[in-house]
C-alpha cells in the first residue's frame, strides 16, 4: 500500500492567498483525520471524517479554515485567506474502525509557509 | 481540556547510551496511550498501542511502560543509535483513537 499521499509537500504563499491541500488516505480506512504541527503546541486534530462525513471540527481555528471530504478517496484542507500564523506542517492520516489498539496512520505532511 | 506533557523537551546523548522520556496524562477515564516516532520530512510512525495498566511492550531496542493509574508513560531506547535520532510522540485518548490529544514531544538526538 502506498500510505497516505499528501500534496503538496511544500507550500510557500503570500499572506491572503488562499491554500489547498490535498490526501488521499488508505484505501479502505474510514477514518480521515487532518492535524497541524507547531513548535508551541505540539500536534492539533482540526478536524476528522467518519465514511467521509466530518464529525469533529472543533479543533478548526476559525471561519478560515474548511475541510471537505468527497469521496472515500480524497479530502481537502482550505485556508482562505492565508496569515502567517498558519504556517505549520498540515498532517494527513487515516485509519481503520473503532477497535481497541487500532492506531493511525499518518502521510509525510504538507510544510506551509505564508509570508 | 486534556493535558499530555512530555519530558524532557529534548535529549543529546552518545552512541551507546540508553535513555528513557516520560509521557505524563489524565489518569480518569483512561482509554488508550499512543507512541509515535517522528522524522522531520517523514510520516510520523506508530511505535506502540498501550491500553492496559502494567502494560509492557518492545520493539527491538525500543520499550515502553504504561501506569494508568498514576498517569504516566515511559519510552526505553537501549544502547542509542544515530538513527533513532527523531522526535518521539505519545498521544492520550479517553474516547477511542478519534480524538488523540499529542504531547509536544522529546527531541532526541543520537550523536556517533
Amino acid at each position: 500500500d502506498a500510505g497516505v499521499i499528501q500534496s503538496p509537500r511544500h507550500e510557500v504563499t503570500e499572506m491572503g492567498q488562499e491554500v489547498t491541500l490535498r490526501c488521499k488516505p488508505i484505501s479502505g480506512h474510514d477514518y480521515l483525520f487532518w492535524y497541524r504541527q507547531t513548535m508551541m503546541r505540539g500536534l492539533e486534530l482540526l478536524i476528522y471524517f467518519n465514511n467521509n462525513v466530518p464529525i469533529d471540527d472543533s479543533g478548526m481555528p476559525e471561519d478560515r479554515f474548511s475541510a471537505k471530504m468527497p469521496n472515500a478517496s480524497f479530502s481537502t484542507l482550505k485556508i482562505q485567506p492565508s496569515e502567517p500564523r498558519d504556517s505549520a506542517v498540515y498532517f494527513c492520516a487515516s485509519s481503520l474502525g473503532i477497535v481497541s489498539g487500532n492506531t493511525i496512520y499518518f502521510g509525510e505532511g504538507s510544510w506551509l509557509t505564508v509570508v | 481540556i486534556l493535558n499530555v506533557e512530555q519530558s524532557p523537551q529534548s535529549l543529546h546523548v552518545q552512541e551507546g547510551d540508553s535513555t528513557n522520556f516520560t509521557c505524563s496524562f489524565p489518569s480518569s477515564n483512561f482509554y488508550a496511550l499512543h507512541w509515535y516516532r517522528w522524522e522531520t520530512a517523514k510520516s510520523p510512525e506508530a511505535l506502540f498501542v498501550m491500553t492496559l495498566n502494567g502494560d509492557e511492550k518492545k520493539k527491538g531496542r525500543i520499550s515502553a511502560t504504561l501506569n494508568t493509574k498514576e498517569g504516566y508513560s515511559y519510552l526505553y531506547i537501549k544502547g542509542s543509535q544515530p538513527e533513532d535520532s527523531a522526535t518521539y510522540l505519545c498521544a492520550f485518548s479517553d474516547t477511542g483513537f478519534q480524538k488523540l490529544v499529542f504531547g509536544t514531544g522529546t527531541r532526541l538526538l543520537v550523536s556517533p
